[in-house]
């Protein structure tokens, strides 16, 4: 089974700490993306990664920055965070020629 | 801009009572509409893949169907386990996914 991998299930954070989410995935998948829920407004793409090192910014990446060293692991970085990111992140991965994505169990950031 | 927009957002359900959950989207250029669900404090997790109108997919007491401007998503005697969060999605011409906000479905007993 493919397993994407959240390093924190929940955080809480003060406003202006710098953030790391970290995620993992076990399938060799060329794509990772990073999405984050808010109630009403459905999965919203900050960045996404089809390669290593490779990074595309989403609908959302502002406050925002990734990081992609290894093909297994992408990282999202809250420089300096603030109460307007308090949501559930979500990661997830894919292999290229399929939409399909798998996603990990999500982390909840309460940023005070 | 891609477009996904689901309803209702919520339906509340006796057990047995089937019923149809809505998926309208606006793309430019479709590489696929995916089906996910999500339960209560975990990520989504995928169900089906649609590619052209006219296609159909089943699993258990779910049946997916799409047109050239909507996806229907069809439950049969639902169950309690059902109840969930459906999500839509639609893929264009490049990696990215665009999600609707959800329509949350309560099967009660």
């Amino acid at each position: 089974d493919v397993k994407v991998t959240q390093s924190s299930r929940y955080l809480v954070k003060r406003t202006g700490e710098k953030v790391f989410l970290e995620c993992v995935q076990d399938m060799d998948h060329e794509n990772m993306f990073w999405y984050r829920q808010d109630p009403g407004l459905g999965l919203r793409l900050i960045y996404f990664s089809y390669d290593v090192k490779m990074k595309e910014k989403g609908d959302i990446p502002e406050g925002y920055s990734v990081s992609r060293e290894k093909k297994e692991r992408f990282s999202l970085i809250l420089e300096s965070a603030s109460t307007n990111q308090t949501s559930m992140y979500l990661c997830a991965s894919s292999y290229r020629a399929t939409g399909e994505l798998f996603f990990g169990e999500g982390s909840r950031l309460t940023v005070l | 801009e891609d477009q996904v927009t689901q309803s209702p957002e919520a339906l509340r359900l006796q057990e047995g009572e089937s019923s149809s959950l809505n998926c309208s989207y606006t793309v430019s250029g479709l590489r696929g509409l995916f089906w996910y669900r999500q339960d209560p404090g975990k990520g989504p997790e995928f169900l089906f893949t649609l590619y052209s109108a006219g296609e159909e997919k089943e699993k258990e007491r779910l049946k997916a169907t799409l047109t050239k401007k909507e996806s229907f998503l069809h439950i049969t005697a639902p169950k309690p386990e059902d109840s969930a969060t459906y999500l839509c999605a639609v893929r264009s011409n490049d990696y990215k996914l665009s999600f609707g906000a959800g329509t949350t479905v309560t099967v009660r007993a």
